[in-house]
């Protein structure tokens, strides 16, 4: 599977500060997603950064928000802006397929965990 | 939206027992993908299922993606401590959107 590396790997921010986290891939990769997981619950899917074109997010996040770039096949960052003590979560990164190419599994960094005080 | 239900929340085991979890949906998924994630560590895959009625196995866990493709279980046997942990199951769907299961949480005694 492919390694992921996110930096940093926790942070303690004031609010309405802004955070960006980075995700770095030892490969190259089509899709790379961001998923929030907030404090004892499951994953949920932020947005889909894809290489050459906008991010894509799911309902109930906006780019204002969570303003994403993809600028190669291996890099994305998530910046979460204007910070509110809600926005306290793991923020994960993942990537489909993997160094072996088998698509539809998705693998995953060690993730950012946030607190905003 | 899709949502998947995993039971059960939590388990506590005595250490050589076998461990069974479940999920399941209303939707139809074309993959189920089950994950085990430690304190301060992001989900690791675990095994992949792609076909109705598949039963996988890696080492101790063993998988299957259910007939209907609404549902998916995972057994763990003889458990030991280091499979202390939130296991999630996923499954993904025709838009390759990945949703997952609220965990179950695995504590062991030894």
């Amino acid at each position: 599977s492919a390694v992921i590396s996110q930096k940093p790997s926790r942070d303690i921010c004031q609010r309405g500060t802004s955070l960006t986290i980075q995700c770095q891939v030892d490969s190259q990769v089509t899709m790379m997603f961001w998923y929030r997981q907030q404090p004892g619950q499951s994953l949920t899917l932020i947005a889909t950064a894809n290489q050459g074109s906008e991010a894509t997010y799911e309902s109930g996040f906006v780019i204002d928000k969570f303003p994403i770039s993809r600028p190669n096949l291996t890099f994305s960052t998530l910046t979460v802006s204007n910070m509110s003590p809600e926005d306290s979560s793991i923020y994960l990164c993942s990537v489909e397929g993997g160094a072996d190419h088998i698509s539809y599994e998705q693998y995953f960094g060690p993730g950012t965990r946030l607190t905003v005080t | 939206g899709q949502q998947l239900n995993q039971s059960p929340q939590s388990m506590f085991i005595q250490e050589g027992e076998d461990v069974s979890m479940n999920c399941t949906s209303s939707s139809i998924f074309n993959t189920w993908l089950w994950y085990k994630q430690d304190p301060g560590e992001g989900p690791v895959l675990l095994i992949a299922l792609y076909k109705a009625g598949e039963l996988t196995s890696n080492g101790r866990l063993t998988a299957q993606f259910g007939i209907t493709r609404k549902d998916s279980f995972l057994n763990i046997s003889a458990s030991i401590p280091s499979d202390v942990g939130i296991y999630f199951c996923a499954g993904l769907n025709a838009g390759n959107m990945l949703t997952f299961g609220g965990g179950t949480r695995l504590m062991v005694k030894p």
